[in-house]
């Protein structure tokens, strides 16, 4: 079975500076990966994905993630944060020609002014 | 705007009444979800629709029934509501390969 683990519950930083989200995901099958960001009352909205291809994948935002496969890690980065991308960030994973996304129990980042 | 529309935005409810939530895509997605979000564990599947006609369980089912009414329309019923069903419960339509669009969620309180 898939899971997804965020290590980090909270995540403060300062405007400006670099922000990494850590995702770790465990499959022992081909996954596609997603990070999703949840906004104050808000719905979630699909920030990036990992389908295939490179393993760079740029988003929305300002925001990448790199999908690494040996350390099954898919991490979320922005060079320099915004005091707008004070959120709640998940990643999500699915079983390629599955029906269901598996969610990890989110990142809440707050961005100091 | 296309996206995912569902009612209500707030409910209380007493333990042991019904309620049904609505949801509605415009985008002519086959596929449809429900999910909770609790404090601390993220968003959990309840149930989901593959395809007009056609539902599946998901993680936590328990307590819930659905109906896909058409392609548009997948709805959450909960039949004599639980004070553990408090919580956020959010419809997405949309494919796994292209990502969810979410709604803007139901707050749902149990007293």
């Amino acid at each position: 079975a898939q899971s997804v683990t965020q290590l980090d519950s909270q995540v403060p930083v300062f405007e400006e500076a670099p922000v990494e989200l850590r995702c770790n995901y465990s499959s022992s099958v081909s996954v596609y990966l997603f990070w999703y960001v949840q906004y104050p009352n808000q719905g979630l909205q699909l920030l990036l994905k990992y389908l295939s291809g490179s393993t760079l994948v740029k988003g929305i935002n300002g925001f990448e993630a790199e999908f690494n496969k040996s350390q099954t890690s898919f991490h979320l980065r922005k060079p320099s944060v915004h005091i707008s991308d004070t959120a709640e960030y998940f990643c999500a994973v699915s079983l390629t020609g599955a029906n269901n996304l598996f969610f990890g129990t989110g990142t809440r980042l707050t961005v100091i002014p | 705007n296309a996206g995912v529309t569902q009612t209500p935005k707030f409910q209380v409810l007493k333990t042991g009444q019904s309620m049904t939530l609505q949801c509605a895509q415009d985008m002519n997605h086959n596929s449809m979800y429900w999910y909770r979000q609790d404090p601390g564990m993220g968003l959990r599947l309840i149930y989901y629709s593959a395809s007009e006609g056609t539902t599946d369980k998901g993680e936590v089912p328990n307590g819930y029934n659905v109906s896909r009414l058409n392609k548009r329309e997948f709805s959450l019923r909960l039949e004599s509501a639980a004070p553990s069903q408090t919580s956020v419960y959010f419809c997405a339509s949309g494919h796994n390969n292209y990502g969810y669009t979410f709604g803007s969620g139901t707050r749902l309180t149990v007293v």
